[in-house]
């Protein structure tokens, strides 16, 4: 039953600290999205990308954000310095055609 | 614009029978997907329509009428397990994002 992983599920840190996300996509799925959800703002598009190259960030704080994807085994969400309007549920979510299939995600708790 | 909208939350009793809706405005229109989402977890993928018509699946159905921009989810036979928030996306063409509503609270009584 291939899924979408994601480390780690709960996250908790001070104000300032670099906080990374990892995904590890389906394997096969060459497009690979993060996504931030919030009470408020409900689900929110930060990055994606297709066969490992970004395709569209504009959703992302450029200062403090960063995604990679060093292989195709592997996403990576960076934030640095995070900051207590972080805190939110990140998923990553993989595909190959249109359908999305979405990991766990990780729970940040920035204080 | 792209503008998606459903509503916020809805009340059901179980075993009934329940519709919500989705309409969008978007430039342009591949298909549209729904998801389902528990509290607390991720959102799991339902359906997805690209014609007109009802695509039906056990107990979950799915409609779409192109022309006039609309789509709605219809849960039959309703147990207190689906309970939770329902999302629509759109899949816009020449794009690989989804454009997503914010997603309808369903609430199951007994």
């Amino acid at each position: 039953d291939a899924r979408v992983t994601q480390t780690p599920r709960h996250k908790v840190t001070e104000m300032g600290q670099e906080v990374t996300m990892r995904c590890q996509p389906i394997l096969g799925h060459n497009t690979v999205f993060w996504y931030r959800q919030t009470m408020m703002q409900g689900l929110e598009l930060l990055a994606y990308f297709r066969n490992r190259a970004p395709l569209d960030d504009s959703g992302m704080p450029k200062d403090r954000f960063s995604a990679e994807m060093p292989d195709a085994t592997l996403a990576t969400l960076k934030i640095q310095p995070s900051e207590p309007r972080d805190s939110a549920v990140y998923f990553c979510a993989s595909g190959s055609g249109g359908t999305q299939y979405f990991g766990p995600g990780t729970r940040l708790l920035v204080l | 614009g792209q503008n998606i909208d459903q509503p916020t939350e809805m009340t059901a009793t179980e075993g009934a029978i329940v519709q919500i809706n989705c309409t969008y405005q978007t430039s342009g229109f591949n298909g549209l997907f729904w998801y389902q989402q528990h509290a607390g977890e991720a959102p799991t993928f339902l359906s997805y329509n690209v014609l007109d018509g009802l695509e039906e699946k056990g107990r979950f159905s799915s409609f779409l009428s192109r022309s006039k921009g609309y789509s709605y989810l219809l849960l039959k036979e309703l147990q207190m397990k689906d309970s939770a928030s329902y999302l629509c996306a759109v899949s816009p063409p020449g794009n690989y994002q989804l454009i997503w509503g914010a997603g309808t609270k369903l609430i199951i009584k007994p």
